[in-house]
């Protein structure tokens, strides 16, 4: 069964306190990773695809990397405009399979 | 449109009572899915559609969910008999392809009392 798992749960930063999130997956074949950011009452919003381990891929503070095992999001000098709930998702290699989301890491930054 | 759109926005249903809540993706995605989040948790999927088939249903929860896209564009989802267990937010997201990156709307948030 494909699998995501995020940690931690919830992280609290002051402002400028550099952090990474996890996402750690089993998956039958990996299509692709995503990484969504949330807001409170707003839907997903699309930050990155990483498909094959060792890539990377970089937006403002934020910087996405992809094992074969894990993804992580590392966050430098947070803002507190960075606050949301950080979704990772995979595809499975397998037809039209939909992607499958983690629980999120609710990420908080105090100024 | 300039974004998915979904409506209404906040719906509250007596057990039992039927409901019915529209999504309006992209003009021009092929791709509509709709998901279901429960407060605190990752968003669940439940069914998709290209253009007007619907190629996979296997996420909804009974035979209670039912949706639609007639037109391979509007979708409607609904929700027959509506259980206390059903209260939770329902998104819609579409894309151009086949889900590869999903534009996303706010969600209809359903409380069932």
């Amino acid at each position: 069964e494909d699998q995501v798992t995020q940690s931690p749960e919830a992280l609290r930063l002051q402002e400028g306190e550099s952090s990474s999130l996890n996402c750690s997956y089993t998956v039958s074949g990996l299509r692709g990773l995503f990484w969504y950011r949330q807001d409170p009452g707003k839907g997903p919003e699309f930050l990155f695809t990483l498909y094959s381990a060792g890539e990377e891929k970089e937006k403002e503070r934020l910087k996405a990397t992809l094992t074969k095992k894990e993804s992580f999001l590392h966050i430098t000098a947070p803002k507190p405009e960075d606050s949301a709930t950080y979704l990772c998702a995979v595809r499975p290699n397998s037809g039209n399979t939909p992607l499958v989301f983690g629980k999120g890491t609710r990420l908080s930054v105090i100024a | 449109g300039a974004g998915v759109s979904q409506s209404p926005r906040y719906k509250v249903a007596k057990r039992g009572q039927d409901v019915a809540l529209r999504c309006d993706p992209i003009s021009g995605h092929v791709s509509l899915f709709w998901y279901q989040q429960a407060l605190g948790q990752g968003p669940e999927f439940l069914t998709y559609f290209q253009n007007e088939a619907q190629l996979d249903k296997s996420g909804l929860p009974s035979d209670r969910f039912f949706a639609e896209r007639p037109e391979g564009s509007v979708s409607t989802l609904k929700i027959q008999r509506t259980q206390q267990e059903d209260s939770a937010v329902y998104l819609c997201a579409s894309s151009f392809g086949t889900g590869e990156k999903l534009f996303f709307g706010s969600g209809t948030q359903l409380s069932v009392l």
